[in-house]
């Protein structure tokens, strides 16, 4: 397996539900971060969250850390069809590590 | 708010011939990057460059790619013999810090066909 992984693959909701991702990793980390990315374009930073937090918030946006398991989710409350995209994981994977690795991604689809 | 920009947005070129991605990063940040993206698939690293040398780059990046900041605003990717697999999208991104540290702000990307 590779060394951000996001479960589910792609997930379809109603409008007004919430909206769960989730990302493993394999290697110790310093910080995660999560990242949208709006069909054809770059990717948006949403989230940094430190390898000694355990949760955090910004906006409609929880994420939470558990370095034990390895693992991160990206909640997002109350979705609207605007946060129809694909979102990442990202880790560094080593210490002094100059690249952020990505996940493959989870493909979300609010409908309206 | 500042931002990266890519140019050209989209490229079409003939196998084996040079294409040269242009990116003009954030002008404070000190960090530089290229990533890709095939169709569909995840995005992947191509190379790190920092303080005008590579920091680190992927198996993906070899002899035929190249990275050079000419003049301390542009941030160039030159492939030098595209093939066909060579076909991605291709992101800029910048970071103030290193990248654990720091968020990567990324371009648009530009549209690499190779036909």
């Amino acid at each position: 397996s590779q060394q951000g992984e996001e479960d589910p693959q792609a997930l379809s909701i109603q409008e007004g539900e919430n909206a769960t991702m989730n990302c493993s990793y394999k290697t110790s980390i310093n910080n995660l971060q999560w990242y949208r990315q709006n069909s054809g374009r770059g990717l948006v930073h949403l989230i940094l969250i430190r390898s000694n937090e355990r949760e955090k918030h910004s906006g409609r946006l929880r994420v939470t850390l558990d370095t034990s398991k390895k693992s991160s989710s990206l909640l997002i409350t109350a979705s609207r069809a605007a946060d129809t995209a694909s979102y990442f994981c990202a880790t560094d994977v080593r210490q002094g590590a100059q690249k952020l690795v990505f996940g493959q991604g989870t493909r979300l689809t609010i409908n309206p | 708010e500042p931002e990266v920009t890519q140019t050209p947005s989209h490229q079409v070129t003939q196998m084996g011939q040079e294409v040269i991605l242009r990116c003009v990063p954030i002008s404070n940040h000190l960090y530089f990057y290229w990533y890709r993206q095939i169709l569909g698939q995840k995005v992947e690293f191509l190379v790190s460059f920092y303080n005008n040398e590579i920091s680190e780059k992927s198996e993906i990046f070899d002899d035929q790619f190249s990275v050079e900041r000419p003049d301390g605003s542009n941030f160039t990717l030159k492939i030098r013999s595209t093939k066909l697999e060579d076909s991605a999208m291709y992101f800029c991104a910048s970071s103030r810090e290193i990248p654990y540290n720091s968020p990567l702000h990324f371009g648009n990307g530009t549209r690499l066909t190779v036909t």
